[in-house]
């Protein structure tokens, strides 16, 4: 199954709050799972990512934890700011055959309130 | 580097007529990949390239998409006939040797 589902679709938050952001996957050949940060009227851009032989990546105030067992791998934002307020994707990385792809999450909006 | 370029950043056309995008790729960059974003399907990859060859065309949807890679540093996406369905945001991105994929600052092809 090449699919990653993603939760919530939208998020409100105030300013200093945690962000939140899950995600769940099936197939055991994703072996790269990135977050992209998308600005409205621009492309999606890497924002950070990991490996599934880690539990989990911190940089800066973002911090992905990754749960190999339960293929549950989540974003979470500390201190969010009024400038995180972007649309925000999962992705895994699909290696088979002769393909080699990003399969991404359905975004999920997130509004950081002052 | 100026990143990924695409060119006509806005596209308004009639159904029926033919649209094509285009997008260079970062230099040195050896995979080129092209994405439709809607608010209903989410960010779908249509095809991928890797060292000008097409690898994957299975997420384009019909007949009336094509896609070419004639070198490294030019691709095209054309849509004939073009239908109001079509309209949506084209984004191109190119890979190198890490995982990371640089996105283009994107095409909104609008179809009426």
């Amino acid at each position: 199954q090449q699919q990653v589902k993603q939760s919530p679709q939208s998020l409100i938050v105030q300013k200093g709050g945690i962000s939140i952001i899950n995600c769940a996957y099936e197939n055991t050949a994703f072996d790269y799972f990135p977050w992209y940060q998308q600005f409205p009227g621009k492309g999606p851009a890497l924002l950070i990512a990991i490996r599934p032989d880690v539990s989990e990546k911190k940089e800066g105030r973002f911090t992905i934890s990754f749960n190999k067992s339960a293929k549950q791998f989540s974003l979470h934002i500390m201190d969010s700011q009024p400038g995180d307020s972007a649309t925000y994707f999962c992705a895994a990385r699909f290696y088979g055959g002769a393909t080699n792809k990003l399969i991404f999450g359905t975004g999920t909006l997130l509004a950081v309130q002052p | 580097d100026a990143g990924v370029i695409q060119s006509p950043r806005h596209e308004v056309t009639e159904m029926g007529q033919e649209v094509t995008l285009r997008c260079k790729p970062i230099s040195g960059h050896d995979y080129l990949f092209w994405y439709r974003q809607t608010m209903m399907r989410g960010l779908e990859l249509l095809i991928y390239f890797n060292n000008n060859v097409p690898i994957d065309d299975s997420g384009m949807p019909e007949d009336r998409f094509s896609a070419k890679m004639p070198n490294a540093s030019f691709s095209t996406l054309k849509i004939q006939p073009s239908e109001p369905r079509d309209s949506a945001v084209y984004f191109c991105a190119s890979r190198g040797l890490t995982y990371e994929q640089y996105f283009g600052p994107g095409t909104r092809l609008t179809v009426t």
